[in-house]
């Protein structure tokens, strides 16, 4: 699985947008980016996922560069419920789908 | 609905003492996984199974072994418990691309 690198933490004004970055620039062809994201010591929660092209879903938006070597996770709206570790994953799909976590970025929304 | 269910939810072992982790999916899913947690550390691959019958080892098995005793279950057991395997463990699921996550089970060895 290509590496990921995210910045450690983050802070968010509640309603603003959180634009969360990653940089994968060792990306393969047929690896998707994947966003999870855990709530204190919960389990991790999927979020989106997507392989060239921009997706949205109800919880976010995810931007991928053209060249695939980075992308942007939006929250339109953050509230405090989204504070959390965001993990940003880059994996081929499969049978089986591997994950590997990296440390995250900790986003913090503040009042 | 229950999801991904783990028990116990927390435990304390002495070391050299055995224990196996619960796991139970109710999604119909193929694939399950086991996950370790170290504090301020990402999720590590331990062992998975593809589909029932079949498991893999992950990035960190040693210490550990499973058994896919059916669809619904995937169970992990510490046969000669040590201090290192303090963690947070968590189980998972799949069909396809998407991982559902259990609550995890707080383990602490001492």
């Amino acid at each position: 699985d290509a590496k990921t690198t995210q910045p450690p933490s983050m802070d968010c004004a509640e309603g603003r947008a959180a634009n969360l970055p990653c940089n994968h620039s060792t990306i393969s062809g047929n690896e998707y980016v994947y966003w999870y994201r855990q709530i204190h010591s919960q389990g991790p929660q999927y979020i989106i996922h997507g392989l060239k092209n921009n997706e949205t879903n109800e919880m976010a938006s995810l931007i991928i560069t053209e060249d695939r070597k980075s992308s942007t996770l939006i929250l339109p709206h953050a509230t405090l419920r989204d504070t959390a570790v965001y993990y940003c994953i880059a994996s081929p799909t499969g049978t089986a789908s591997k994950l590997t976590f990296g440390t995250g970025t900790r986003l913090q929304v503040t009042l | 609905n229950a999801g991904v269910t783990q028990t116990p939810k927390f435990q304390v072992l002495k070391t050299g003492q055995s224990m196996t982790l619960q796991c139970a999916q109710d999604m119909n899913h193929n694939s399950m996984y086991w996950y370790r947690q170290d504090p301020g550390m990402g999720l590590r691959l331990i062992y998975y199974s593809a589909s029932e019958g079949t498991t893999d080892k992950g990035e960190v098995p040693n210490g550990y072994n499973v058994s896919r005793l059916n669809k619904r279950e995937f169970s992990l057991r510490l046969e000669s418990a040590a201090p290192s395997q303090t963690s947070v463990y968590f189980c998972a699921s799949s069909e396809g691309v998407i991982q559902y996550f259990g609550a995890g089970t707080r383990l602490s060895v001492l």
